[in-house]
């Protein structure tokens, strides 16, 4: 079946660092992949995605790139401040095998905490 | 305009109980979803509807009945709540057609006590 592993957290790291939270994935076929953020207290939002092999996703300052080789999908950002504090989800979306059953699997999620 | 909008935030219960969870999308989707976040903030899709008819429907006690009247709204029952129905459950919606992830609301604390 399809999974996704994500590192285990909490990661804390000072303003300014450089942040990665490795993704890899097992899936049949050619997913869709994504990266998912939760603030505190909401709900789970879009931050990128990428939707074949070599596609780099980005946004807010986060890069992930779809690599196919080494099934990974690890998510980079270059300076990262206190607001970017939350939990991330890596997830995939496999290839619909029937109408309506799309479905996203998820990592375990990833807490990052970044202080000042 | 909230687009996939969760009531009530927050629910707190007596053991054996019976609540309900709304959810409504104003999107357009034709798919809506239900997860369980658990306190270690794992998530785990217990339905699918798509266009009112149920999708995926993954182990899941049969205490728990979704409803969807219609595709822009899933709500979620639960019977005879126990101390481990205790969660965040989020309702999530997508399209089929232009599928870019889901979209999810803001979710709903459920306490039992």
């Amino acid at each position: 079946g399809n999974s996704v592993t994500q590192m285990e957290g909490p990661v804390t790291l000072s303003e300014e660092a450089f942040l990665t939270i490795n993704c890899t994935y097992t899936a049949t076929g050619y997913p869709s992949l994504f990266w998912y953020v939760q603030y505190p207290g909401e709900g789970l939002q879009l931050l990128l995605k990428a939707t074949k092999a070599d596609d780099k996703g980005s946004n807010k300052g986060f890069e992930a790139t779809y690599r196919k080789e080494t099934t990974s999908f690890h998510l980079e950002k270059g300076s990262v401040q206190v607001s970017d504090s939350a939990v991330y989800f890596c997830a995939l979306s496999a290839p619909k095998t029937n109408f309506g059953n799309e479905k996203l699997t998820f990592g375990t999620g990833t807490r990052l905490t970044i202080i000042p | 305009d909230t687009a996939v909008s969760q009531t009530p935030k927050y629910l707190v219960t007596q053991m054996g109980n019976d609540k309900s969870i709304k959810c409504e999308q104003n999107l357009g989707h034709d798919t809506m979803y239900w997860y369980k976040q658990d306190s270690k903030k794992f998530l785990k899709i217990m339905f699918s509807y798509n266009n009112k008819e149920l999708i995926i429907n993954e182990t899941v006690p049969n205490r728990f009945s979704p409803k969807s009247p219609d595709k822009a709204h899933l709500n979620l029952h639960i019977n005879s709540l126990e101390l481990g129905d205790s969660a965040v459950y989020f309702c999530a919606s997508s399209s089929t057609v232009y599928f870019y992830g889901y979209t999810f609301g803001s979710g709903t604390r459920l306490t039992v006590v």
